[in-house]
């Protein structure tokens, strides 16, 4: 079974500065795609940024991007310019080409806080 | 556009007591989940459906049950509750294909005493 690894329960970052969130990730497929989503205190599950396998280049939506390593099963998340809403957890999914339409597995989570 | 909703948010139940948790969507997705999550985890599958009359178990199924008689609805049902069950509830959905993302519900917080 496909397993995902977030080894950073918790995490700080100055406003304005930048963090790298860590997510690594065990499976045998060749094609799948990972996903970062937030969930504020709101409790809402936010999709963040997503990225094919098969892609090279890395993802970006604005201030967040991600460093995807296939050959080493990484995918971390940078967040730049940090902003006070962007405390939450964060977690890092995996879905595989499996059945074609496999749910996600989520890592455990890792908590951001920003500090003004 | 009301998204995934869930009823109810807040829930608390007496050992051996039943309860059904609805969720509905209205983004006519075909594939519907029910998620737990537990203090400091992250998110486990409990069932999925790929579509009306399609069920199937996720990593922690045991002590629940589902349906999925529309497209619109799937309510988890927990029979005889027990203290483990003391979790939080997503409801989510989505297209069919690897890249389509999951909409989630706001969540339901059940507490079994």
């Amino acid at each position: 079974a496909q397993t995902v690894t977030q080894s950073q329960p918790e995490m700080s970052v100055q406003e304005a500065e930048t963090v790298t969130l860590s997510c690594t990730y065990d499976t045998s497929e060749s094609d799948y795609y990972l996903f970062w989503y937030k969930q504020p205190p709101s409790r809402q599950m936010i999709l963040v940024i997503r990225q094919e396998a098969y892609k090279q280049q890395n993802a970006t939506e604005n201030r967040f991007s991600v460093n995807f390593q296939k050959a080493a099963k990484s995918f971390s998340l940078k967040i730049s310019d940090s902003q006070l809403g962007d405390a939450a957890m964060y977690f890092c999914a995996y879905r595989s080409e499996g059945s074609g339409n496999t749910p996600l597995v989520f890592g455990k989570g890792t908590r951001l806080s920003v500090i003004a | 556009n009301a998204g995934v909703t869930q009823t109810p948010k807040f829930r608390i139940l007496k050992i051996g007591q039943s309860m059904t948790l609805q969720c509905a969507q209205d983004m006519n997705h075909n594939y519907m989940y029910w998620y737990r999550q537990d203090p400091g985890m992250g998110l486990k599958l409990i069932y999925y459906s790929v579509g009306a009359g399609i069920t199937d178990k996720g990593e922690v199924p045991n002590g629940y049950n589902v349906s999925r008689s529309t497209t619109e609805d799937f309510p988890l049902r927990l029979e005889l509750a027990a203290p483990s069950q003391t979790s939080v509830y997503f409801c989510a959905s989505s297209y069919p294909g690897l890249a389509r993302e999951l909409f989630f519900g706001e969540g339901s917080r059940l507490t079994v005493l």
